[in-house]
């Protein structure tokens, strides 16, 4: 089964230092990986996505991913977090249930300290 | 253009009375999503509807959830008979097909408590 493992809870980073929210996954056939964001009582928007090409794909508000598929890991990045970018993240991998669903990580609050 | 909408944004329900979340996609999308988000849990997939295929229902968790979907547009969600354990964020997503490559674009969500 798909799966997506978000392994640390919280993220505590100081504003203007990089940030590095983690994911690796699991699945077989080809990896569609997406990164989500959710600011207080709102709903999640969309980040970024790997379908194929370039390993390293860049997104919304200065985020990027590299995708590493021996590590089978889909990391999300931005060099210089701002205070506005504490939010809970979810990284997303493809059910290949053969449903078109994405299976969702449990989530990383992220909070960037001023 | 408008986004997906939901409605209410917050509903309060005694234990054993029945719900109903609305949910209206971008319109277009022909793929709809509903999904349960438990406090410190991830994002848990109800049922999916993708034009006029037969839904997914796979992942509602007892028969007391359904969800149909008029006209290819809104769709509503019903919760028969709560329980305190349905109290959660419901979340509802569309995108323009059903190839996964699209990205979801998904509503604010519905607060339920069940007292």
């Amino acid at each position: 089964a798909q799966s997506v493992a978000q392994p640390e809870d919280q993220v505590n980073v100081a504003e203007g230092n990089p940030l590095t929210v983690k994911c690796t996954y699991s699945v077989s056939g080809n990896p569609y990986l997406f990164w989500y964001v959710q600011y207080p009582n709102r709903g999640l928007q969309f980040l970024l996505k790997y379908i194929t090409g370039d390993n390293l794909v860049k997104g919304s508000y200065g985020f990027e991913a590299e995708f590493n598929k021996s590590q089978t890991s889909f990391h999300l990045k931005k060099p210089s977090a701002l205070v506005s970018d504490s939010a809970l993240y979810f990284c997303a991998v493809r059910d290949a249930s053969g449903n078109n669903r994405l299976a969702f990580g449990k989530g990383n609050q992220v909070v960037v300290i001023p | 253009g408008a986004g997906v909408s939901q409605s209410p944004s917050n509903k309060v329900t005694e234990k054993g009375k029945d719900v109903e979340l609305r949910c209206d996609p971008i319109s277009g999308h022909t793929a709809l999503y509903w999904y349960r988000q438990s406090l410190g849990q991830g994002l848990e997939f109800l049922i999916y509807f993708q034009g006029n295929s037969a839904p997914d229902k796979s992942g509602l968790p007892s028969d007391r959830f359904s969800a149909e979907r008029t006209g290819g547009s809104v769709s509503t969600l019903t919760i028969q008979r709560t329980q305190q354990e349905d109290s959660a964020v419901y979340l509802c997503a569309s995108k323009q097909t059903g190839d996964l490559f699209y990205e979801q674009y998904f509503g604010p969500g519905t607060r339920l408590t069940v007292t």
